[in-house]
């Protein structure tokens, strides 16, 4: 089956800095690639997904960028704010029997320090 | 409140007990998933419904474990006889034919001492 690794677990910036999440992936059939977003007892919430025929997305402050031949793709978050503290989680998903079977990452821990 | 709901948001139960969770997914939504959560991971697929059949189980869903979903509406979760390594965090997700986002629920959250 499909295994996600994401890398790093912890990560802390400064205020106003950037912060880059990279995850990789191992079946080359996954086409839908979302990242979510969970605050301490809350539940996951998708910020942004992308899919197998784009390289690049952005919205506002947030970009995932995906390599198809490396089976890689990354989260780019730039000027930090404190309210983007939280554990994000990237996922690979496959179509299967008609609906996407989602595989996540073990998640990262992100600190933005004021 | 039109998202996704759980119930209870808090179980804490002995070992060898069974316990029921429930899940409403949002109201239009045919699709509905399980996902069971430890500290520190990753959701792990358990199941996935589509309108009343369920479809798909996960090698982590053991004979204890059955879920059903009888109307296609609302989904319960059972688990017989329960153990310490059940204690996680359960996820309810559901979604829309053809659209991809997974939409989620606030989870139960199972102790079992």
């Amino acid at each position: 089956g499909e295994n996600v690794e994401q890398h790093p677990s912890t990560l802390s910036v400064q205020e106003g800095d950037s912060a880059v999440i990279k995850c990789t992936y191992s079946d080359s059939a996954s086409n839908y690639f979302p990242w979510y977003k969970q605050e301490l007892g809350k539940r996951p919430q998708l910020i942004i997904d992308i899919r197998s025929n784009v390289g690049e997305k952005k919205d506002q402050r947030i970009a995932v960028t995906l390599n198809k031949t490396a089976k890689h793709f990354s989260l780019h978050i730039t000027e930090t704010q404190p309210e983007d503290s939280a554990v994000y989680f990237c996922a690979a998903s496959i179509s299967s029997g008609g609906y996407q079977k989602v595989t996540f990452g073990t998640g990262t821990k992100l600190q933005v320090i004021p | 409140d039109t998202g996704v709901s759980q119930n209870p948001r808090h179980k804490i139960t002995k070992r060898g007990q069974n316990v029921t969770f429930r899940c409403d997914p949002i109201s239009e939504h045919n699709r509905l998933y399980w996902y069971r959560q430890t500290l520190g991971q990753g959701p792990e697929f358990l199941t996935y419904f589509q309108n009343e059949a369920q479809l798909e189980k996960s090698r982590l869903l053991s004979d204890r474990f059955s879920a059903e979903r009888p109307k296609g509406s609302f989904s319960t979760l059972e688990i017989q006889r329960t153990e310490q390594g059940d204690s996680a965090m359960y996820l309810c997700a559901s979604s829309l034919s053809g659209t991809n986002e997974q939409f989620f629920g606030p989870g139960t959250r199972l102790t079992v001492l």
